[in-house]
């Protein structure tokens, strides 16, 4: 099976752009999460998304927004873009169907710079 | 609110050796599961062990072990036979009915010749 993608793995975008990034998952999974990695901070979870509804949610602002839709893939807006921003995107996706915990596989990522 | 912690920032070890990396949590779930994750250079995070809080039998996977005590909530990582690919930033993580992984700080483990 082919494994989590992300598209795209580089970006740089400047300060009040918006930007999409996008995830597909491993086939046959309906979970995916989204993670933001950086240096200051670490890895902090940004929201899940299962079946096309947003299950779970962290603590980031409303610029943060994503979406899945109906083949699982799933995309990551970040309007107004910050320096703060810049920071690598992880997604995972897994079969996590919330009745039990399934392993998350992780995607290469994509590394934003907000000049 | 639910955190792990882990207080090693860097930590060093020669190849075969063996090395333990510290990693303490705190939640309110009775049902839950810590993990290890391994992001090498390349950025790709890998799974390394998972335990399930309900067991009390300590993960094992090949050169990889745990220590898992739940009442002190810590969850450490054994490397055994230390190999020049095990260089990697180290994550524990924690995970509830909530839906979410929470990680730790990271550990970054050198492996030298």
């Amino acid at each position: 099976k082919a494994g989590v993608t992300q598209t795209p793995r580089y970006l740089i975008k400047t300060r009040g752009q918006q930007v999409t990034l996008s995830c597909s998952p491993i086939s046959g999974h309906r979970s995916v999460s989204w993670y933001q990695q950086t240096p200051g901070q670490g890895l902090q979870f940004l929201f899940e998304y299962f079946s096309e509804t947003q299950r779970n949610k962290g603590n980031f602002p409303g610029r943060f927004s994503g979406r899945q839709f109906s083949n699982s893939r799933s995309e990551m807006n970040v309007s107004t873009l910050e320096l703060g921003d810049s920071a690598l995107y992880l997604c995972a996706s897994s079969l996590n169907t919330g009745i039990s915990y399934n392993e998350q596989f992780f995607g290469p990522g994509t590394r934003l710079t907000v000049l | 609110a639910q955190t792990v912690t882990q207080s090693q920032p860097e930590m060093s070890v020669q190849e075969a050796e063996t090395v333990t990396l510290s990693c303490t949590y705190d939640t309110s779930e009775n049902n839950y599961y810590l993990f290890w994750y391994k992001q090498p250079p390349s950025r790709q995070m890998i799974l390394v062990i998972r335990q399930e809080a309900y067991k009390q039998q300590n993960a094992t996977e090949n050169r990889f072990s745990v220590n898992f005590q739940k009442a002190a909530k810590s969850f450490s990582l054994k490397i055994s036979d230390s190999q020049l690919g095990d260089t990697a930033m180290y994550f524990c993580a924690c995970y509830n009915q909530g839906g979410k992984l929470i990680f730790g700080q990271g550990t970054e483990l050198s492996v030298k010749p």
